[in-house]
């Protein structure tokens, strides 16, 4: 168990629908990053937060969104979803914001139909 | 998006081989992270480097941080039945955003 914990596990949606994604750090950690895995592919780092504030951006889409709040948890807001963006989506956690080793969260799968 | 180049992408050994795979990019690299993971599973981190030429062991795994900053290694010696899963390398970036790439990975299948 690597302390952080993600929600849902599995999220089915149509196509055109807006979800949220959620992530806790470990107990200390001050980044969240979020990362995409399609189907037996590598992962692909979308967005980090630090502290609260966008620290570096990937290849995120206009359509996805994130932000992290006070308590550090953090969100991931993918909307008029299409069936490309069917993916495992992970979020990891370090201590600081740059050079840390990053702990990842068992993932949420999500299925667009 | 930009990834490493990871090798092999596949490979089937049998139980107490040992097994070899590394990371190259033409970028210089800070950091490298080594991680395995199980299908439908998050990546669990096995092996973290921070200097060049760094050779750091964990348990049966190897893991070195290459002289000219641009690659990365991985061994793992006497195989068993569990280390099948996908094998990844991530580098963070020497410059800029310091985000960490992360390799193409290995999927080591082990045969009893």
């Amino acid at each position: 168990d690597s302390g952080v914990t993600q929600t849902p596990k599995h999220l089915i949606t149509a196509t055109g629908q807006r979800v949220t994604l959620r992530c806790s750090p470990r107990s200390g950690d001050l980044s969240v990053y979020w990362y995409q895995q399609s189907l037996d592919q590598g992962l692909q780092f979308l967005i980090q937060y630090y502290n609260g504030e966008e620290r570096a951006k990937g290849n995120i889409l206009e359509r996805f969104s994130a932000q992290q709040f006070p308590d550090l948890h953090s969100e991931l807001n993918l909307s008029s979803l299409e069936l490309g963006d069917s993916a495992l989506y992970f979020c990891a956690s370090s201590a600081g914001d740059r050079g840390n080793e990053q702990f990842f969260g068992p993932g949420t799968r999500l299925t667009v139909l | 998006g930009q990834q490493l180049n990871q090798s092999p992408q596949s490979m089937f050994i049998q139980e107490g081989e040992d097994v070899s795979m590394n990371c190259t990019s033409s970028s210089i690299f800070n950091t490298w992270l080594w991680y395995k993971q199980d299908p439908g599973e998050g990546p669990v981190l096995l092996i973290a480097l921070y200097k060049a030429g760094e050779l750091t062991s964990n348990g049966r795994l190897t893991a070195q941080f290459g002289i000219t900053r641009k690659d990365s290694f991985l061994n793992i010696s006497a195989s068993i039945p569990s280390d099948v899963g996908i094998y990844f390398c991530a580098g963070q970036t020497a410059s800029g955003t310091y985000k960490y790439i992360f390799g193409t990975g290995t999927r080591l299948k082990v045969l009893a």
